[in-house]
């Protein structure tokens, strides 16, 4: 499997209170990305990173914001978190676009 | 717009017996299309890819998908289904730009 870590696996929180998830990867690409996966909307893309202090916006990124620091770590946060942000979150990470992406394993957001 | 669609929710098959899951995409240009499985409690896991060359792709696990052009489709095939093949498959297409856009995943479930 590939080193990629993300912490907490499990998080409840209550409306309004801001949320940080982190990534971290041992595998030194350059391209890692925060997904969330909600039934019947498969996965769909937060924000990506294509660099150390390079990140841009996915198809959901309203609420949402990304820091890369460096190139194994990828944080994401939510400001103040809503309760249609209750969701399950994954981080992937590649080496380029003719390259799979590889997962984590998650995390379960609940966000009461 | 550049998309997947998985047009079954799920799918029955007998243990034993061939399966396929079907994917359709839209997309300008020359296609990257993946296939990706889901355990429970766990993240994407890469299947194969089809980048260009052989429309038969051949992947990990028994798997295997054919690409057709002119019908602008990418279907998951194996020949004899096992009982540990029951998870949640997705299909994804590179849309350029280091991005994945996937469709909103098909459950298998195979039966003893």
């Amino acid at each position: 499997d590939a080193g990629i870590t993300q912490s907490p696996r499990h998080k409840v929180t209550e409306t309004g209170t801001p949320v940080t998830l982190r990534c971290h990867q041992t595998e030194n690409h350059r391209y890692m990305y925060w997904y969330r996966q909600d039934p019947g909307h498969g996965l769909r893309l937060i924000h990506y990173s294509y660099g150390v202090k390079d990140t841009d916006k996915g198809e959901v990124s309203d609420g949402y914001s990304v820091s890369r620091s460096k190139t194994e770590d990828f944080l994401l946060t939510l400001e103040s978190a809503t309760s249609s942000q209750t969701s399950v979150y994954f981080c992937a990470i590649s080496e380029s676009s003719e390259q799979p992406q590889h997962f984590g394993d998650g995390t379960r957001l609940s966000i009461l | 717009a550049q998309s997947v669609a998985q047009p079954e929710d799920q799918v029955n098959v007998a243990e034993g017996n061939p399966l396929t899951v079907k994917c359709t995409y839209s997309v300008s240009g020359n296609p990257y299309l993946f296939w990706y499985v889901q355990y429970p409690n766990r993240g994407l896991q890469f299947l194969l890819k089809y980048i260009t060359g052989d429309n038969l792709v051949k992947g990990s696990y028994g798997f295997e998908a054919e690409f057709n052009k002119s019908q602008t489709s990418f279907h998951l095939k194996k020949p004899s289904a096992l009982v540990s093949d029951s998870a949640l498959y997705f299909c994804a297409l590179n849309t350029g730009f280091q991005k994945l856009v996937f469709g909103t995943g098909t459950r298998l479930l195979v039966s003893p």
